[in-house]
């Protein structure tokens, strides 16, 4: 299954709502989870099941979609937000990840 | 706390071995699935292998299946990546996480670089 991020990076300002789009070669239900990466550390567990926000995350994100498409949205970016975010799907093996989105401040 | 600590990465030329360690603490390691995930440098993060709690289930991605065996020895809380057959697209760093997906903690990450 291959997984489609879009954009491929983006540029906003604090306090911007933010929305970065993941879609799905077939259906995968809502075995789909979100991703944070900060420069020079590992993946951070954003969302997973599409919608469920990880225990610790901040309210300002959220995830939503079904089958083939995904979105994730960030409410009102703050400046720790800068990094890299990846979609990953569970549906089935291999558990690929998206290409990612840089998200610039 | 959960902690996950890799080791075992370095230099190696194209065609040799290495094998990667992942230390679990702080949570009952037999009880979780495990996975293996590598980011080329600069790259994004490709997922290479699962292995369940009892380690009788495990899939491998096709870019290393044959070459890299994964193991764990939950006696230990240890989780392993044999890597056979190098090359040097397997540059990159390997992480270890918890869970088969959806994988809410990870190590830091240990750096494996291939030279030919």
């Amino acid at each position: 299954i291959q997984l489609t991020q879009s954009p491929s990076s983006l540029s906003a300002s604090v306090g911007d709502r933010v929305t970065i789009t993941c879609r799905a070669s077939q259906g995968i239900s809502n075995y789909l989870a979100w991703y944070q990466q900060k420069p020079g550390k590992a993946p951070k567990l954003l969302i997973y099941a599409a919608s469920t926000l990880q225990s610790g995350v901040p309210s300002r994100f959220s995830g939503s979609g079904s089958g083939t498409d995904f979105t994730l949205t960030i409410s009102s970016l703050q400046p720790e937000d800068l990094a890299a975010y990846y979609c990953q799907q569970l549906n089935s093996y291999p558990y690929t990840f998206g290409q990612g989105t840089k998200l610039e401040i | 706390q959960v902690r996950l600590v890799e080791s075992g990465g370095g230099l190696v030329k194209t065609g040799g071995s290495l094998r990667l360690s992942c230390a679990a603490s702080g949570f009952t390691f037999s009880d979780y699935y495990m996975s293996w995930i590598r980011q080329a440098p600069g790259k994004g993060l490709e997922w290479i292998s699962f292995i369940s709690s009892s380690g009788n289930t495990i899939y491998y991605a096709d870019s290393v299946e044959g070459r890299f065996t994964v193991s764990r020895d939950n006696a230990q809380n240890s989780l392993y990546l044999q890597m056979n057959s190098l090359r040097p697209e397997d540059a990159a760093v390997y992480y270890c996480a918890r869970g088969g997906g959806g994988n809410d903690y990870w190590g830091q990450g240990t750096l494996v670089t291939v030279s030919s």
